[in-house]
């Protein structure tokens, strides 16, 4: 199975500060979504972004998809203490079968 | 919008025994249910799908034998984890998808802590 990779693998910022992610996969996709897991927790879906979108947005969420190069960025704007977590990125393929990535963990610095 | 809940939240055993995870669509019908296993610090690892009605198809390196997967109804799908050992300590997580909601989506429980003494 294709897996989504995350990059980076850390990313410690300060609060207030913008905080960038991408994922790269492999082979075509239907769909790619983000999601967001607290530490212990269930996920948290963030945002889809279909295979024929470009960009999207919800709220202080920013998604790219570049499906020439195979990767998307999730951007959120104004990081808060909130949002430190991991973020993980999940494509799914024509059989409905989602598959993630290694995701990120985000830690927004006071 | 569409509720999976999964029982027990947490769980704790002594190596050897077995332990059953409960998965169930609140308010849809789930005509897929997929199984997801987390190590610390690492991602989720699908583990199996299963249809209402069907075997569950395992990812390669699942065992089948000792994560026993059920999806008798439409709204429940129940893993067993047969002779529990330390190793298979994790977090476990269902998802959903079916009629009711978009096809392309897929809605998480809340996972399960196995934790295995």
């Amino acid at each position: 199975s294709q897996q989504g990779e995350e990059d980076p693998q850390a990313l410690s910022i300060q609060e207030g500060e913008n905080a960038t992610m991408n994922c790269s996969y492999k082979t075509s996709i239907n769909n790619l979504q983000w999601y967001r897991q607290n530490s212990g927790r269930g996920l948290v879906h963030l945002i889809l972004i279909r295979s024929n979108e470009r960009e999207k947005h919800s709220g202080r969420l920013r998604v790219t998809l570049d499906t020439s190069k195979k990767s998307s960025s999730l951007l959120i704007t104004a990081s808060r203490a909130a949002d430190t977590a991991s973020y993980f990125c999940a494509t799914d393929e024509w059989d409905d079968k989602i598959i993630f990535g290694k995701g990120t963990r985000l830690h927004i610095l006071p | 919008g569409a509720v999976v809940s999964q029982h027990p939240s947490w769980v704790i055993c002594k190596s050897g025994t077995s332990v059953k995870i409960e998965c169930r669509s609140l308010d849809f019908q789930a005509t897929t249910m997929f199984w997801y296993r987390q190590f610390p610090k690492q991602s989720l690892m699908l583990m199996a799908t299963s249809n209402e009605g069907s075997k569950a198809t395992y990812e390669q390196g699942v065992e089948k034998d000792k994560f026993l997967i059920n999806h008798a109804s439409l709204t429940l799908s129940t893993l067993t984890v047969t002779s529990a050992h330390p190793e298979d300590s994790s977090f476990y997580i269902c998802s959903a998808s079916g009629t009711g909601t978009y096809t392309y989506e897929q809605y998480f429980g809340p996972g399960t802590r196995l934790t295995v003494t």
